[in-house]
């Protein structure tokens, strides 16, 4: 897997987007960009995943530059449900997770 | 439909006991993986299966050992546990065929919050 490099920690007002940024220089062309999530020590959860082309889902969307070195993840509305550590993987079948992201998201 | 479940939910064990953390899932996954979540870090690859009868190392596999004999379940076995073993242990499960587009997603286990003392 390529290795990925995401912020520690971000903050987000509650109702406003949240973009979340990603960089993967090393991802090879068969690599796909997934982000998953975690809330407070359950689970991961995934949200999207794409190759080259932005993806929209009913939770998020995906951006991804034309060179596939960084994408960006976007939560349209943010509400305090989705403070959580955000994780940016790039790979195939097996999946490396980083330290991630932590959103913190305020009334 | 429950998903991914693991039991147990906690547990403690003293230097060299062994014990054996359950994973079934009821969604006809072919792939079944195995990662542990250390305090502050990201997850970490232990094993992974992709059918009954076939299962690979991956990051980091030692002092674990793994079966699949069914496609529902996929134990994870700690042989003489140690203090380093110490961690939160998620089981995970998804479907994928030759010839599909992408890796389907993988479906996350509550854990297990295991303590070696």
């Amino acid at each position: 897997d390529a290795k990925t490099t995401q912020p520690p920690s971000m903050d987000c007002a509650e109702g406003r987007a949240a973009n979340l940024p990603c960089n993967h220089s090393t991802i090879s062309g068969n690599e796909y960009v997934y982000w998953y999530r975690q809330i407070h020590s359950q689970g991961p959860q995934y949200i999207i995943h794409g190759l080259k082309n932005n993806e929209t889902n009913e939770m998020a969307s995906l951006i991804i530059t034309e060179d596939r070195k960084s994408s960006t993840l976007i939560l349209p509305h943010a509400t305090l449900r989705d403070t959580a550590v955000y994780y940016c993987i790039a790979g195939y079948s097996t999946l490396t997770f980083g330290k991630g992201t932590m959103l913190l998201v305020s009334p | 439909n429950a998903g991914v479940t693991q039991t147990p939910k906690f547990r403690i064990l003293k230097i060299g006991q062994s014990m054996t953390l359950q994973c079934t899932q009821d969604m006809n996954h072919n792939y079944m993986y195995w990662y542990r979540q250390d305090p502050g870090m990201g997850l970490k690859l232990i094993y992974y299966s992709v059918g009954a009868g076939i299962t690979d190392k991956g990051e980091v596999p030692n002092g674990y050992n793994v079966s699949r004999s069914t496609t529902e379940d996929f134990p994870l076995r700690l042989e003489l546990a140690a203090p380093s073993q110490t961690s939160v242990y998620f089981c995970a499960s998804s479907y994928f065929y030759l010839g599909q587009q992408s890796p389907d997603t993988q479906y996350f286990g509550p854990g297990t919050r295991l303590t070696v003392l």
